[in-house]
């Protein structure tokens, strides 16, 4: 059973539009990060958010982290081409000693 | 995630042979996480290393596999007799305190053929 389920599975959109991704699990994490990860890369680390409800702002991407500190969002405004690329959300357990990633977002910027 | 120096890039190795994957951390961070990934799919973990301590080894096969990060020098992951099905990408990441911001390198890609 995956940890973190992430949807949707693959997004394709068109330049301008806005989109959000969602991060969902039962357990609750400690902290839960962001990362974006392009094709024969490793992934870069977008965000890290530790406390119930926290929002946090990256040019126009925003995360926010659920209350409960179950569940999180991506939401990108204005999409542009160059945020293509494979999308993880990554969270730590309270009790653990590793870093869970969900299933993926692939998400491609049509031009 | 540059500070996060994997090598090699690429590895090919026929069956059966040893694969040895190298990870050497950013500067300054002591704890070094496995984790691979197949085509399509997300990172799987498989085991988190302090220095000179595996910490959690959940994720690693019991057999063929093992890791190691030693006091001096990079971590490395070992494949032993390695089989067409261990070709996937295999990404070390390193955090400076347990369980906070982890840095990934670029990934080893193994191919078994």
């Amino acid at each position: 059973t995956q940890l973190l389920e992430q949807s949707p599975q693959f997004l394709s959109i068109q330049e301008g539009e806005n989109l959000t991704v969602y991060c969902n699990s039962s357990s609750v994490f400690s902290s839960l990060q962001w990362y974006r990860q392009e094709p024969g890369e490793g992934p870069v680390l977008l965000v890290t958010v530790v406390t119930g409800g926290e929002v946090k702002k990256l040019k126009r991407l925003t995360f926010q982290f659920g209350d409960a500190r179950k569940d999180s969002s991506l939401h990108i405004t204005a999409a542009q081409p160059g945020d293509t690329g494979l999308y993880l959300c990554a969270g730590v357990l309270n009790t653990g000693n590793q870093f869970y990633f969900g299933t993926g977002t692939s998400l491609t910027v049509i031009p | 995630n540059a500070g996060v120096m994997q090598n090699p890039r690429h590895l090919v190795r026929r069956r059966g042979q040893e694969a040895r994957l190298r990870c050497s951390p950013m500067k300054g961070h002591s704890h070094v996480y496995w984790y691979r990934q197949l085509p399509e799919e997300g990172l799987k973990f498989m085991v988190y290393l302090q220095k000179e301590n595996i910490i959690d080894e959940s994720g690693m096969p019991k057999e063929r596999f093992s890791a190691e990060f030693p006091k001096e020098g990079p971590s490395i992951l070992r494949i032993q007799q390695v089989v067409r099905g261990d070709s996937a990408a295999y990404f070390c990441a390193s955090s400076r305190q347990a369980n906070t911001e982890a840095f990934f390198g670029q990934g080893t890609r193994l191919t078994v053929v």
